[in-house]
């Protein structure tokens, strides 16, 4: 099965800067790599995800970078803002083939957007 | 579409009760995640199914728990009997399994309290 570790698990940042978070993984053949952002009280919802084939992926202030080879992928948020704070989890797939499979999630990452 | 859905939203009970978590899926969804979350443990997968059938329920942590999808628009998690180390957070989710389909909607999830 996967392992995936998680770092920091706080990270805390003024508000306009960048903030990275990173992730490694254990399965060489993981093929597909989500980021979950989880507000307190509510659910968590996928912000962006990023497959093998492919070394990054940009959607506005928000970035994913995969390094296969390190089975290592990061997440950078630039230009944060207050409604950035959150926690933060990655994840990738439990068994190899990042079909229909279930997520091993790292522990999270609280991010804290200092004003 | 309203999303996943899941009743009830709080759940308070006595330790040795019997506990029945409800999930609907998103119409058109073929595979089906539970979830648990604690604060120690962080997001733990504990069974899914596709198309209905449990494929993997190695992360159900003993025998007290058990999962069944008995049609594509219906799953239920039943604890019995329930302890108070069982106190968490349960999240239902689902997905499409198809091509290049793998994002996984959380539903709001069941706050569970065993006292």
């Amino acid at each position: 099965g996967e392992n995936v570790e998680q770092h920091p698990s706080t990270l805390s940042v003024q508000e306009g800067d960048s903030a990275v978070i990173k992730c490694t993984y254990s399965d060489s053949a993981s093929n597909y790599f989500p980021w979950y952002k989880q507000e307190l009280g509510k659910r968590p919802q996928l912000i962006i995800d990023i497959r093998s084939n492919v070394g990054e992926k940009k959607d506005q202030r928000i970035a994913v970078t995969l390094n296969k080879t390190a089975k290592h992928f990061s997440l950078h948020i630039t230009e944060t803002q207050p409604e950035d704070s959150a926690v933060y989890f990655c994840a990738a797939p439990r068994e190899s083939g990042g079909g229909a499979d279930g997520l091993t999630f790292g522990k999270g990452t609280h991010l804290i957007i200092q004003p | 579409d309203a999303g996943v859905i899941q009743s009830p939203r709080h759940e308070v009970t006595e330790m040795g009760q019997e506990v029945t978590l409800r999930c609907k899926p998103i119409s058109g969804h073929n595979s089906l995640f539970w979830y648990r979350q604690t604060m120690m443990r962080g997001l733990e997968l504990l069974i899914y199914f596709n198309n209905n059938v449990p494929i993997d329920d190695s992360g159900m942590p003993e025998d007290r728990f058990s999962a069944k999808m008995p049609n594509a628009s219906f799953s239920t998690l039943k604890i019995q009997p329930s302890e108070p180390r069982d106190s968490a957070v349960y999240f239902c989710a689902s997905s499409f399994w198809g091509a290049g389909g793998n994002e996984q909607f959380f539903g709001p999830g069941t706050r569970l309290t065993v006292l």
